[in-house]
């Protein structure tokens, strides 16, 4: 079955930077794109970005250009997103979502709690 | 940016009773990037619909989508106690895009 396992919990000071984890399993890693998506407490969904495990090409919304980086590592089919200069907005929850057939996601990660606090 | 604006924000009703939730996007949205999530308290959205009406695995049919260019709708039959969830519609054009949510309610 399809898996979508996240690093755990950060806290990060303001002005840091994160580097989050998704590892894949249970489906042909190269196969499917990737989205990010984050969730800012008791608030709605926002996507991040997308990339290609394949070629590593990224998409990226525009508010996080510049700030955000997405890669992946093929041999252990893991992808990463990695976000700077981090500010206490950035605070939420930030889960990976395995794209089909670039309309949208299907499968989500358990998501990983980014605190920004000084 | 395709902005989807879902109503009602929030939506009260009891077991039993039919649910429908509405997504209006600023411009049209092809049925076949336009999809449903429904999301419980401290987990992940799960997928429920994707095409506008094709349901998701293991996704009972008490839940339907129907709709077109700019107007979509979610609708759940009858009110199981485990649907009571936030629900958020998602486009995919140029970029992804998500609805505001619509929280459905224990009367």
């Amino acid at each position: 079955q399809v898996q979508l396992v996240q690093s755990g919990a950060e806290v990060k000071k303001p002005g840091a930077s994160v580097k989050v984890s998704c590892k894949a399993s249970g489906y042909t890693f190269t196969s499917n794109y990737m989205h990010w998506v984050r969730q800012a407490p008791g608030q709605g969904l926002e996507w991040m970005g997308i990339i290609n495990p394949s070629g590593g090409s990224t998409t990226y919304a525009q508010k996080f250009q510049g700030r955000v980086t997405m890669t992946r590592d093929t041999s252990t089919s893991t992808v990463y997103m990695e976000l700077s200069s981090l500010r206490s907005e950035d605070t939420a929850v930030y889960y990976c979502a395995r794209d089909v057939n670039l309309r949208g996601p299907d499968y989500w990660g358990h998501g990983t709690l980014v605190t920004v606090s000084a | 940016e395709i902005v989807l604006t879902q109503s009602p924000g929030t939506l009260s009703l009891s077991p039993g009773e039919r649910a429908t939730l509405s997504c209006r996007a600023s411009q049209s949205v092809s049925i076949n990037y336009l999809a449903w999530y429904q999301q419980k308290p401290g987990q992940a959205p799960s997928l429920l619909i994707y095409n506008t009406f094709r349901r998701a695995t293991g996704i009972p049919d008490r839940f339907s989508g129907s709709g077109s260019g700019t107007d979509f709708t979610l609708t759940i039959s009858r009110l199981e106690p485990e649907d009571f969830a936030v629900y958020y519609c998602q486009q995919y054009g140029s970029s992804l895009t998500f609805g505001g949510g619509s929280k459905v309610e224990i009367k």
